[in-house]
Formats: structure tokens, sequence, C-alpha cells
């Protein structure tokens, strides 16, 4: 089962104004990733952040992680038509026999220019 | 350049016909992974490797199979495609004994199975 769940699953917006992208996960994490795919190309890492912080910025770009809710939410501001592209979260347990990264549905940012 | 590089990018192939999609990494990571990404269900992991002879089932393994001989490569192989393996394809790669440490992935390879 998906162990992350983005929302919403579509997001239009217009050049210049903020889109903000939420994520759940089911279990325990070490790390919380979130990654951008353009249309037909591999996923590209933007952001992570671990699971004993709280807000991390990276440029345009502002993630937050709330553990007891088991949530996490990506704030891309001053938006471009080049931010248009698919946006994943994923949840990662940590080193481990079962590790691996478990990934959401993705949401579809549209950016209009 | 560091990358993860995948073969073919684009395959259209007929039931039954044994393929083999290639993985190979430049990073010296010990972890490789595979997953099919599918319209409304997102990317699903295939199968996966923590080292050289080590691997595990992902998610939805059917109708797959994986080899890990050598640290750099991760290669997929379909026995025998069948149309509902019809997908994009992304091979991935990273330090797993390194904690809080990103995926690198391919740039896909699509796969058409008639």
């Amino acid at each position: 089962s998906q162990q992350g769940e983005e929302d919403p699953q579509a997001l239009s917006i217009q050049e210049g104004e903020n889109a903000t992208m939420n994520c759940s996960y089911k279990t325990s994490i070490n790390n919380l990733q979130w990654y951008r795919q353009n249309s037909g190309r591999g996923l590209v890492h933007l952001i992570l952040i671990r699971s004993n912080e709280r807000e991390k910025h990276s440029g345009r770009l502002r993630v937050t992680l709330d553990t007891s809710k088991k949530s996490s939410s990506l704030l891309i501001t001053a938006s471009r038509a080049a931010d248009t592209a698919s946006y994943f979260c994923a949840a990662d347990p940590g080193y481990g026999a079962n590790s691996k990264l478990t990934f959401g549905k993705g949401i579809t940012l549209s950016v209009r220019p | 350049e560091a990358q993860v590089t995948q073969n073919p990018r684009y395959l259209i192939t007929v039931t039954g016909k044994k393929l083999t999609v290639t993985c190979s990494q430049n990073m010296n990571h010990e972890y490789m992974s595979w997953y099919r990404q599918d319209p409304g269900l997102g990317l699903r992991q295939i199968y996966y490797s923590m080292n050289v002879e080590v691997t595990d089932k992902g998610d939805v393994p059917e109708g797959y199979k994986v080899s890990r001989k050598e640290k750099r490569n991760f290669p997929l192989i379909l026995e025998s495609p069948s149309p509902n393996q019809t997908s994009l394809y992304f091979c991935a790669s990273g330090f797993r004994d390194r904690v809080n440490q990103p995926q690198h992935f391919g740039d896909g390879t699509r796969l058409s199975i008639l």
C-alpha cells in the first residue's frame, strides 16, 4: 500500500502565487522526501526533512513535517511556469531489513504564465 | 557526471518475447531499485537490492526478475511479457548504509507490450 498520500491530486495556480501541497503517511519514518518529475522524465530529489526536524528551507521551497499527525507540506513560493511538474512525497523508514522509500501518487502542479 | 542510466528508453514488443531493461549507476551506491509508474497508481516498487547478490521483492514483483551480480548494474528481466506490464519503468539507486540519503533516478523506460 502507498505510504505517502499527496493532496490535492491536481493544483492550478497563476505565476507568482504560492503553491502548497500536502502529504500524509502511515508508519514511522526516518525522513520524508519530496521529488519532482517533469513530464516523461525521471524523479529529481528536491528536499529531505528528517523526523526530528519541523521545518526546512531550500531556495523557494519550504517543507514542514508534523510527525504527530504523520503529515508534511511542501510550499513553493513565487511560482514560475517552469515549476509545472508532478510532485511526489516519499516516506523513508530508514535503514533496515525492509528499508525502502514508499511514494505517493503525486500532485500535478500547473503554473499558468 | 553522477547518473543512473537506463536502456532502452523506449521499447515496443510483443507478448511472450523475453526482454531485459538495463540499469547502471556510477555512484558506487549499494541500494538499487526498480519502480513502475502507471496513471492513477503512482510509483510502485517492483524489486530492490541492498547490495551485490542481495535482492528482495517490492510491492509488485509478479512477472519480473532481477539480478545483482555487480554493484553498478541491476537489470530488470521480463521473461514472458504481457500487456499488463505496459508501463513507464524507473531504476533508482542510493546509499542505504547512510541515513537520510535521497535516491537518484534514471530517465525512465517506456515499455509497450502488444
